[in-house]
């Protein structure tokens, strides 16, 4: 069965800082990997997916993912943070194009 | 453009009563997903429909838990006799078929409180 391990529960950074979101899967065949947010109130939204190609990936907001097949982990990067970048953030492993295995998330927190 | 609706946003109820949830996908989307998220953890899958077809339901899912989608529009989440630990936030997604690349659409969910 596919599974996700997210890590760390827990990241605070500064404003401006660069952040690195860890994310481990487990799954058999190729996967198809995708990087969701979630903040107060607000439904959960995509960052970014990968399915193949080039293993570097860019979404919205300036985010951008890291797909290395060698150590099952898809990170999730970006370069500067802002205060609104505070969410939760959750790593999910497609099987196949229908249903998506979540991780338990990454709560981020930005200092000023 | 609208997304993906669900009603009520928060249900309060006695242990042993039944709820119903609605959702709305998108339109165009023709798989709907039904999800459950407890504080601290990441969405577990319940089921998924194909246009009204049910095409897999988690082991997650008791007796008690039941989803219908009649007209491949929109879905309905219903849970008989409610149990304090069925308190949790239920989420609908919802997505392409042909074409589809994976992406889900979900709503803002559903808060059922169980008292």
């Amino acid at each position: 069965a596919q599974s996700v391990t997210q890590p760390d529960i827990h990241i605070t950074v500064s404003e401006g800082a660069s952040l690195e979101l860890r994310c481990n899967y487990s799954y058999g065949a190729t996967p198809y990997l995708f990087w969701y947010v979630q903040s107060p109130g607000q439904g959960l939204q995509l960052l970014l997916k990968y399915f193949s190609g080039d293993t570097l990936v860019q979404g919205i907001k300036g985010f951008e993912a890291e797909f290395k097949r060698s150590q099952s982990s898809f990170n999730l990067r970006k370069p500067s943070v802002h205060w609104s970048d505070a969410a939760e953030y959750f790593c999910a492993v497609g099987e196949g194009l229908s249903k998506s295995t979540f991780g338990d998330g990454t709560t981020l927190t930005v200092k000023p | 453009d609208t997304g993906v609706s669900q009603d009520p946003r928060h249900k309060i109820t006695k242990r042993g009563q039944n709820v119903t949830f609605r959702c709305d996908p998108i339109s165009e989307h023709n798989r709907l997903y039904w999800y459950r998220q407890t504080l601290g953890q990441g969405p577990e899958f319940l089921t998924y429909f194909q246009n009204e077809a049910q095409l897999e339901k988690s082991r997650l899912l008791s007796d008690r838990f039941s989803a219908e989608r009649p007209k491949g529009s929109f879905s309905t989440l219903e849970i008989q006799r409610t149990e304090q630990g069925d308190s949790a936030m239920y989420l609908c997604a919802s997505s392409l078929g042909l074409g589809n690349t994976g992406e889900l659409f979900f709503g803002e969910g559903s808060r059922l409180t169980v008292l």
